[in-house]
């Protein structure tokens, strides 16, 4: 089965300070995509990033960087310099390839502040 | 990027009304198409998924009479939230399966359709 933790609920930080949100997750797939989405306010699902099991290798696109650690089962996200327009919630995500219809399965999600 | 939209963005309806929500991929064609329920700072959770020209498949514990889902074509989804309750209301997203050049496929979410049902 397929299961997505995001333990932090809430962040809370200054603006430029950098945040890192974690990302843990369970397959028993050998082949698996996972995914960041942030939802602003306005509830649409902002597509940020999609990787698959093996690519291994870390992902930088301007402020935000992904670190995908595979032994720990982890796809933790930071933010460099934060905005106060980085505050929405995100989500961590994972798709197994095994599952025919590719059923995405979302974490709980992390709601961050960015404090000006 | 490839473009799914909702119709509508929201609504509100007496209780035991049904509502019917549509959701529609723009620039192609989607075989399957995914919905998905979020209340209130809660996360995103799957309700069924949507084949074109077959019943839908329900995820545990969305009782599939009361969530009817029509996916009569290859770009248009309709669910239908029958005898709506307050309990029902929420925030209801969709998303369209495309499969790119790269044969890597890919899920593109609506803006959602948030119900309140009074």
């Amino acid at each position: 089965a397929q299961k997505v933790t995001q333990a932090q609920t809430e962040i809370s930080v200054v603006e430029k300070e950098d945040v890192t949100l974690d990302c843990v997750y369970e397959t028993r797939d050998t082949t698996y995509y996972l995914f960041w989405y942030k939802q602003p306010p306005s509830g649409e699902l902002v597509f940020l990033i999609r990787r698959n099991s093996f690519d291994e290798q870390n992902e930088i696109s301007g402020r935000y960087s992904w670190n995908f650690q595979k032994s720990t089962s982890s796809f933790n996200f930071t933010i460099t310099a934060s905005q106060v327009v980085d505050s929405a919630v995100y989500f961590c995500a994972l798709s197994e390839a095994g599952n025919r219809d590719d059923k995405i399965i979302f974490g709980k999600g992390t709601r961050l502040h960015i404090l000006p | 990027g490839a473009v799914v939209s909702q119709h509508p963005s929201w609504v509100i309806c007496k209780s035991g009304t049904s509502v019917k929500i549509e959701c529609r991929s723009l620039d192609f064609q989607a075989t399957t198409m995914f919905w998905y329920r979020q209340f209130p700072k809660q996360s995103l959770m799957l309700m069924a998924t949507s084949n074109e020209g077959s019943k839908a498949t329900y995820e545990q514990g969305v009782e599939k009479d009361k969530f009817l889902i029509n996916h009569a074509s290859l770009t248009l989804s309709t669910l239908t939230v029958t005898s709506a309750h307050p309990e029902d209301s929420s925030f209801y997203i969709c998303s369209a399966r495309l499969l790119d050049r790269n044969s890597q496929e890919t899920q593109y979410f609506g803006p959602g359709t948030r119900l309140l049902v009074l």
